[in-house]
């Protein structure tokens, strides 16, 4: 069966600081893919990052980084230097060879400014 | 380039209404297409996916069911609306074969009264 944990429900932070949103999965699957997505108030999903479960190689994209550890079935994204407009709820979610995606249940962000 | 369209934005449908949504893809073939539904303060529930015209997996028994006529178009129908059907509806693609990332249209927020 596939899951995704997002354990954290709401974070507030005040602007500038960093901030890392953590998810956890689960799979049986040796060919994997996980994703992070942002939904703003206006409630479209866009689409962050893409990993396979081949690479573990963490990424930076701007002030947006992302650390993949299968050893501990982790994909935790860290703001840095949070701004107002990084305010949203964000999702995780796993995808296997089937197509299907699962989410977790997100984690809410409010950046004070 | 892709786009996906999805309308209305806004409903307000009496119980014990029909209901039909609608979401058309642009700018690629033979997608995956995705229902999902978000309840208020909650993670995303898949509800209908599909890999070809006339091929519909369906995630979730409830009041709820799908269709797609064609290559690029997804609808989501009931025949007779509950109140717990309100929610948020998103509809997806993405281009299966290679698990690349979902991506979402603006959604439609339903409320059934």
């Amino acid at each position: 069966a596939q899951k995704v944990t997002q354990a954290q429900t709401e974070i507030s932070v005040v602007e500038k600081e960093d901030v890392t949103l953590d998810c956890v999965y689960e799979t049986r699957d040796t060919t994997y893919y996980l994703f992070w997505y942002k939904q703003p108030p206006s409630g479209e999903l866009v689409f962050l990052i893409r990993r396979n479960s081949f690479d573990e190689q963490n990424e930076i994209s701007g002030r947006y980084s992302w650390n993949f550890q299968k050893s501990t079935s982790s994909f935790n994204f860290t703001i840095t230097a949070s701004q107002v407009v990084d305010s949203a709820v964000y999702f995780c979610a796993l995808s296997n060879t089937g197509n299907q995606f699962y989410f977790g249940t997100g984690t809410s962000l409010t950046v004070i400014p | 380039s892709q786009t996906i369209h999805q309308w209305p934005a806004t409903l307000v449908q009496p119980v014990g209404s029909p209901l039909s949504l609608e979401c058309t893809v642009e700018g690629t073939s033979n997608p995956n297409l995705y229902w999902y539904r978000q309840a208020a303060g909650r993670g995303l529930q898949l509800l209908f996916y599909s890999v070809g015209i006339g091929q519909i997996s369906s995630e979730v028994p409830q009041n709820l069911s799908a269709s797609r006529p064609q290559d690029r178009q997804f609808i989501l129908s009931s025949k007779k609306l509950l109140l717990s059907d309100s929610g948020f509806y998103l509809c997806a693609w993405n281009q299966g074969i290679r698990n690349t990332e979902a991506f979402f249209g603006q959604g439609t927020r339903l409320t059934v009264v």
